[in-house]
This record gives C-alpha cells, structure tokens and sequence, in this order.
C-alpha cells in the first residue's frame, strides 16, 4: 500500500534553483528514505534518515524529519538540469523491512 | 561496481501465458525485494527474501504469483495465466541488512506488457 504523500507532486524550477519537496506518512517508523529516478529507469538510493534523526546532510541535498508531525522534507540546493527526475520518499515501519513508497514528486530543471 | 541487474529488460506477451523474470542482486547482499510499479506510482512492495528464505509477501502477490531465490544469491518472479492488469514493471532490490537500516539498490526492472 502507498505510504508517503509528497507535496508538491510536480515542481519546474530555473537551473540554480533549490527545489523542495515534501513527505508526509501515517506510520512509525524505523527510517525513511529518498530516492530518484529517470525514466524508464530503476531507482537510486540518495539518502537515509533514522527516526531519531532530524536533519541530514550529503552533497546539495539536505533532508529533515519531524517525527511529531510524521513529515520530511528534501532540499535540492543549486539544482543542474541532470536533477530532472522523479523523486520518491520511502519509509520502513517500525517492525518490518518493505519499503513503502509515496506517488512520488516530478522535478523539471530547465536549463 | 556490478549493481543488480535484472533480464529482461521488457517482455511483451500475450494474456494468459506465463512469464519469468531474473534478478541478480549485489553478490554479498543478503537480502532481495521484488516491487510493483505502475505509470505515475510509486513502487509497491510484493515480497522479499532473506538469503533463500522468503520472508514476506504482500496481499498484492496472488497465486499466480510465485517468487524464488533457490541458493539465496539470484531470484526468479513467475507470472502463471498473465491478465492486463499485470502490466507494470517489475522492479528487484537488494540490500545488506544488518541492522535494518540500509538502503536498497535497485535494478532497472523489467517492463512488462501484456497484449
């Protein structure tokens, strides 16, 4: 079943914008995770971040966790036009160890 | 890097026929996911193994559905008596879970469309 509801679900930014996008869930959880992807393509792991984590940092992108609101969210600094792609937040419940996926978020960068 | 690959790339076929799919995870990844994804979806989990054993299945993989990971090292999803509503591509992954805290690697998954 869906977990995650991401906001927006389509974004278009200039190249040099930040683009973020947000998470929502229902669930406790053990971690929740970002991930990307191009089209007709698999999906490539970007960032993890546990439940007594708030806030993560790797390359431009910057993740936070608030576990009181069951929310995050994913900052995409000084984005490329190689950032266009669908970006998915993904938790694992507490207990279990299925990925549970939103509906994903479309991020157009135009050059 | 040798990352998870999965064969084949798209299958088309005709409704009714059976259809097997493979997956080849990370050599020392323990554990292995097969999902769902439908166009404008997220990916929806199916089952998973630890090593050969098959740990989980979701409500969505019925009995026409059958996953095996006979060695614990690549894994097979069979599709008996395909319908449309099969059509989707099938997405494999791969993790080494010590703690319950790893990412998943996922393969490029195979497209399926039935006719």
């Amino acid at each position: 079943s869906q977990q995650g509801e991401e906001d927006p679900q389509a974004l278009s930014i200039q190249e040099g914008e930040n683009a973020t996008m947000n998470c929502s869930y229902k669930t406790s959880i053990n971690n929740l995770q970002w991930y990307r992807q191009n089209s007709g393509r698999g999906l490539v792991h970007l960032i993890l971040i546990r439940s007594n984590e708030r806030e993560k940092h790797s390359g431009r992108l910057r993740v936070t966790l608030d576990t009181s609101k069951k929310s995050s969210s994913l900052l995409i600094t000084a984005s490329r036009a190689a950032d266009t792609a669908s970006y998915f937040c993904a938790t694992v419940d507490t207990g279990n160890n299925r990925l549970a996926f939103g509906k994903g978020n479309q991020v157009v960068v135009i050059p | 890097d040798t990352g998870v690959s999965q064969d084949p790339r798209h299958k088309i076929t005709k409704r009714g026929q059976n259809v097997t799919f493979r997956c080849d995870p990370i050599s020392e990844h323990n554990r292995l996911y097969w999902y769902r994804q439908t166009l404008g979806q997220g990916p929806e989990f199916l089952t998973y193994f630890q090593n050969e054993a098959q740990l989980e299945k979701s409500r969505l993989l019925s009995d026409r559905f059958s996953a095996e990971r006979p060695k614990g090292s690549f894994s097979t999803l069979e599709i008996q008596r395909t319908e449309q509503g099969d059509s989707a591509m099938y997405l494999c992954a791969s993790s080494l879970d010590r703690e319950g805290n790893q990412p998943q690697h996922f393969g490029d998954g195979t497209r399926l469309s039935i006719l």
